[in-house]
């Protein structure tokens, strides 16, 4: 099992509509969890970061962290076209695996 | 403050010729990363400093390619005898050490690198 997984999309949805990313994860990448953003030609951006089960909310974004089924998602409400891009999931463990892992990404489209 | 900062932003060189590209990560951060993009694909992981431990060197694709940091700071990743397929995008990322958790990472702009 690769250490962080996700579906590489591309995940379609209207404008208005609330996006869904989802993420799995094994046993080595159990404490740290981000989401970056990457726009074609550009570095990826932090978006959110969860360390705690349960969700974590900022603006129109909201991560999920749900430990026992060992996956993260992230919920982008009122997806708007500006919000096409590739999402990036990345894990990380605890003082024995310090090093941040990186899923493929899911590239998502919102459609006007 | 200022954010991570790479160099060369491009670089264009010939084949079997060496190149070094540069990382300056943000001040206090004790973790550096290493990635490469090529083009429509996902970030490959390279190397991976933290403080004065041994570097994570388990992504290096091939003994052509290295990597030091200096005084925990700088650092520079150099590809010996370039091949068209090291084509790609370089990333470098830093992050702050935290107590009990991975930190999170900062990338710098990348360095795009184009072999002939």
């Amino acid at each position: 099992q690769k250490e962080v997984e996700q579906n590489s999309g591309p995940l379609s949805v209207p404008e208005g509509a609330i996006a869904s990313l989802n993420c799995t994860y094994s046993d080595r990448v159990s404490q740290s969890f981000f989401w970056y953003r990457q726009y074609s030609g550009k570095s990826p951006e932090l978006i959110m970061s969860i360390y705690s089960n349960g969700d974590k909310e900022d603006g129109r974004f909201t991560a999920q962290l749900n430990k026992a089924s060992q996956y993260v998602s992230l919920l982008i409400r009122d997806s708007q076209p500006s919000d096409s891009a590739t999402y990036l999931c990345a894990g990380g463990g605890n003082t024995g695996f310090q090093k941040l892992v990186f899923g493929t990404g899911t590239r998502l489209l919102v459609s006007p | 403050g200022a954010g991570v900062s790479q160099s060369p932003s491009n670089k264009v060189t010939e084949k079997g010729k060496d190149v070094e590209l540069r990382c300056d990560p943000i001040s206090g951060h004790t973790a550096l990363y290493w990635y490469r993009q090529s083009l429509g694909q996902g970030l490959e992981f390279l190397i991976y400093f933290q403080g004065n431990s041994a570097p994570d060197k388990s992504g290096l694709p091939s003994d052509r390619f290295s990597a030091e940091r200096t005084g925990g700071s700088v650092s520079t990743l150099t590809i010996q005898r370039t091949q068209q397929e090291d084509s790609a995008v370089y990333l470098c990322a830093s992050s702050p050490r935290e107590a009990r958790r991975v930190g999170t990472q900062y990338f710098g702009p990348g360095t795009r690198l184009l072999v002939l």
